[in-house]
């Protein structure tokens, strides 16, 4: 069966620091990969997705960037960080070609001091 | 025309009672659209999906009905438990861009009264 990890699962920065969130998915391969950002008592904004290694697209321009080093392991990263980055971060991976369901990993709890 | 609209944003139940959340969307060229339940400081999960071809789906306790007429869809929680006490999305699904797009509702926040 397939897996998504998150880590780490809170993270508390100063503003101006840098950034690195990673997600990883085992149990399947070439998967379609995203990065969320959920603010407090909101919905769901896309900031990220990716149909394979190295390409990436962004949804929303801002201050961070994600790359895809492996098939199964998407980072999200920032250079410095702004204390509106804060929230709660979602990786979610897809089946490629398959259903339309995105699966969510448990999240990290980002806060910028 | 991307936008999905979801009411109310928070609902209150009694045990036993039925939960209703509604969702409306504009853009026909979505095709599919998944329930995802939330608890606090968790992913949200998939709960059900329906595809515009299917007027009903019922899963347990849990039913999708979808209007495709009137872009409409809702999520019905039959015999509502304390334990289905968390935040639901709906969201609709589309291929645009070259990958699966979906678009989230803001949420309802469910809180079941024992």
């Amino acid at each position: 069966s397939q897996t998504i990890h998150q880590w780490p699962a809170t993270l508390v920065q100063p503003v101006g620091s840098p950034l690195s969130l990673e997600c990883t998915v085992e149990g399947t391969s070439n998967p379609n990969l995203y990065w969320y950002r959920q603010a407090a008592g909101r919905g769901l904004q896309l900031l990220f997705y990716s149909v394979g290694i190295g390409q990436i697209s962004s949804e929303v321009p801002q201050n961070l960037s994600a790359s895809r080093p492996q098939d199964r392991q998407f980072i999200l990263s920032s250079k410095k960080l702004l204390l509106s980055d804060s929230g709660f971060y979602l990786c979610a991976w897809k089946e490629a070609g398959g259903t339309d369901t995105q699966y969510f990993g448990p999240g990290t709890r980002l806060t910028v001091l | 025309q991307q936008q999905v609209k979801q009411s109310p944003q928070s609902l209150i139940v009694q045990k036993g009672g039925i939960s209703i959340i509604n969702c409306a969307y504009e853009n026909t060229a979505f095709d599919y659209f998944p329930w995802y339940q939330q608890f606090p400081g968790k992913g949200p999960a998939l709960l059900i999906a329906i595809r515009p071809d299917v007027s009903e789906k019922k899963e347990g306790r849990f039913t999708i009905s979808f209007n495709k007429s009137a872009k409409q869809f809702s999520l019905h929680i039959m015999d509502s438990q304390p334990g289905d006490s968390a935040t639901y999305f709906c969201a609709a699904s589309m291929f645009s861009g070259g990958y699966n797009k979906l678009i989230f509702g803001a949420g309802t926040r469910l809180a079941v009264h024992p």
